[in-house]
């Protein structure tokens, strides 16, 4: 079945960075896409960006352009989110999540989520 | 990108049907019939239960449907069950590949 496991839980201090990874099976990775949303702690879904796994384009959040980066390793059905110049508010869950290249329609499956704490 | 709008809870008795709405803008939910449903338990990963406006995923059941009107997309949760206590969240294609999801909706079964 389409799985997606991701890296275990993560604590930074203000200003470092966290690399999140969400490695996919069951499905053929080059012809899907992979999302990342994330969620604070009591708050709301928020998209962050995408990656279309079957030729490495990427696409962010106008919110974290310039702090996050997506990227894949084909070879090992992998996604990998990293966010940089981490502050408090970025401390939240943060899923993958598998989407169609074309159409755009949905979401499914997600990872089982990254706790990622943010704290001196 | 605001998020949707949706309404912070609603709630419903067994076996009744609920409505939540998810207003967005003509440059999201008004412009695409892209719009998504999702249910989350308490500490557990999302699961998609309808995607473009009203279609079911394998496996998801059809007490749950969902419709669109202008700006505004809707979730309706028919025959309402224990099980179904949960928040749900739209989300909407925003154009330029990006994606918009709403506030999410506590939904209380009574």
């Amino acid at each position: 079945q389409v799985q997606l496991v991701q890296s275990g839980a993560e604590v930074k201090k203000p200003g470092a960075s966290v690399k999140v990874s969400c490695k996919a099976s069951g499905y053929t990775f080059s012809n899907y896409a992979m999302h990342w949303v994330r969620q604070a702690p009591g708050q709301r879904l928020e998209w962050m960006g995408w990656i279309n796994a079957g030729n490495g384009n990427t696409k962010y959040s106008q919110k974290f352009q310039g702090r996050v980066t997506i990227t894949s390793d084909t070879s090992a059905s992998t996604t990998y989110m990293e966010l940089t110049s981490l502050r408090s508010e970025d401390t939240a869950v943060y899923y993958c999540a598998r989407g169609p290249i074309v159409m755009y329609n949905w979401f499914d499956p997600w990872g089982q989520g990254t706790l990622v704490t943010v704290s001196s | 990108q605001s998020a949707l709008t949706q309404p912070a809870s609603v709630s419903g008795s067994p076996g009744q049907s609920i409505t939540i709405s998810c207003t967005g803008t003509s440059s999201d939910v008004g412009s695409y019939n892209l719009v998504s449903w999702y249910q989350q338990h308490p500490g557990k990963a999302p699961k998609l239960i309808i995607y473009e406006v009203s279609k079911w995923p394998s496996g998801v059941s059809n007490r749950f449907s969902g419709s669109k009107s202008g700006n505004t997309a809707s979730l309706t949760i028919s025959g309402l069950q224990a099980e179904d206590e949960a928040d749900y969240y739209c989300c909407s294609y925003a154009g330029n590949s990006t994606w918009v999801f709403g506030g999410g909706t506590k939904l209380t079964v009574l």
